[in-house]
């Protein structure tokens, strides 16, 4: 089993669509959490931090649940430009940094 | 602020023939991170160095090295490369501390022939 599981999609959705993606974690050791978003062939970038009583940012919200030890992503009004690969970064108190294989979202007219 | 910088941008080799990555960050991060990303994959760690002068391996370091040469600088070698190490290589730094995010340059883009 890996360290932090993502469902791979491909999630197709219309535009104003709502979306949720899940990103589950084996280790209970683990301090801090992190949603990327990797656009075709580029980089990596920091979308956001989850914070333990949850987070908002516009239209992503953001939410950890350690007892269940999962962390979640929820778009809202979703726009074309949110096509990408989403990945969930968990890191331990030993500072490792364990990243998920992504979730492929589509955003279509 | 130009961040994580990673040269060359793409590159293609012959098997065999050996070439150094360079990473450098203006960020005074203390980690720096070598990874590599095949098609339609996930990120796999190659090596990091947690500090100035330490380097460890990661999940995959097999046919590489890494040289931290300062704060900045972490440099991925591949002595002699194999046509399975075609891929995109990232490099990123991030501060001291369990709470801090990573930050990736652009990538390098390697074929090997």
């Amino acid at each position: 089993r890996k360290e932090v599981e993502q469902d791979p999609g491909p999630f197709n959705v219309p535009e104003g669509a709502t979306v949720a993606f899940n990103c589950t974690y084996s280790n209970s050791a683990s301090q801090s959490f992190f949603w990327y978003r990797q656009d075709c062939r580029k980089e990596p970038k920091l979308l956001m931090s989850v914070y333990s009583s949850g987070n908002e940012d516009g239209r992503f919200t953001a939410q950890l649940n350690r007892a269940s030890q999962y962390i979640s992503l929820l778009i809202r009004d979703s726009k074309l430009s949110d096509s990408a690969t989403y990945l969930c970064v968990v890191n331990t108190n030993a500072g490792k940094s364990t990243f998920g294989d992504g979730t492929t979202l589509t955003v279509k007219p | 602020n130009a961040g994580v910088t990673q040269t060359p941008k793409f590159q293609v080799l012959k098997t065999g023939q050996s070439m150094t990555l360079q990473c450098a960050q203006d960020m005074n991060h203390n980690s720096m991170y070598w990874y590599r990303q095949d098609p339609g994959m996930g990120l796999r760690l190659i090596y990091y160095s947690a500090s100035e002068g330490t380097t460890d391996k990661g999940e995959v370091p097999n046919g590489y090295n890494v040289s931290r040469l300062n704060k900045r600088e972490f440099s991925l070698r591949l002595e002699s490369a194999a046509p399975s190490q075609t891929s995109v290589y990232f490099c990123a730094s991030s501060p001291e501390g369990t709470y801090q995010p990573q930050h990736f340059g652009d990538g390098t883009r390697l074929s090997i022939l």
